[in-house]
């Protein structure tokens, strides 16, 4: 079935340094791929998302990157923040049908 | 913050008992899914309804069953609790077909 891999599964970073989180989707028929954070005892926020026929897409501090062939996207947050301690979800779904896996989150700590 | 309400917040239930929580889609969408997200885990698609219709279900028994209702706001129903039925239940809300899926703060059940 429909399976969302991902790693890894804690991260710890100096602040100021970069913070990279990869994943892995199974289904080819996938198009579109949201990131949510969620800080603890919070909902899941979307921070960033990108759809099959982009291969980047970039907001500040934070950008996603996706490989189709490979089935691969990934975050990527530079000069990390302590604010950007949480849990992080890679996520993926076909527009059409809204059904959206999510992979096992990756808690990241950014050290002051 | 978004727009999608969920209630109670907080909820403790013995095992066999039946529980209902609600959920108020953010004004003007009209799909709401369900999901289940355990500690430390990432969330697990319970069901979506799109126009008092369930959509699409995920990997969960029919003791747990849903409405939506004509002003979008759904309900989750669960029979006969079990233990491992303990977890935080999210809902969230969309535009039919692809759009951005927001979430609400959640419902934790405790199931004694």
């Amino acid at each position: 079935g429909e399976n969302v891999e991902q790693h890894p599964s804690t991260l710890s970073v100096q602040e100021g340094d970069s913070a990279v989180i990869k994943c892995t989707y199974s289904d080819s028929a996938s198009n579109y791929f949201p990131w949510y954070k969620q800080e603890l005892g919070k909902r899941p926020q979307l921070i960033i998302d990108i759809r099959s026929n982009v291969g980047e897409k970039k907001d500040q501090r934070i950008a996603v990157t996706l490989n189709k062939t490979a089935k691969h996207f990934s975050l990527h947050i530079t000069e990390t923040q302590p604010e950007d301690s949480a849990v992080y979800f890679c996520a993926a779904l076909k527009t059409s049908y809204d059904k959206v896996i999510f992979g096992p989150g990756t808690s990241l700590s950014v050290i002051p | 913050e978004t727009g999608v309400t969920q209630s109670p917040t907080h909820l403790i239930k013995t095992r066999g008992q039946q529980v209902t929580l609600r959920c108020s889609s953010q004004s003007g969408h009209n799909t709401v899914s369900w999901y289940q997200q355990a500690l430390g885990q990432g969330p697990q698609f319970i069901f979506q309804y799109y126009r008092e219709e369930e959509n699409g279900r995920g990997n969960f028994p029919p003791r747990f069953s849903g409405l939506q209702f004509p002003n979008y706001s759904s309900e989750l129903n669960v029979n006969a609790l079990e233990l491992d039925d303990s977890a935080l239940y999210l809902c969230a809300s969309s535009f039919w077909q692809g759009n951005i899926q927001y979430f609400g703060a959640g419902t934790r059940l405790s199931v004694l």
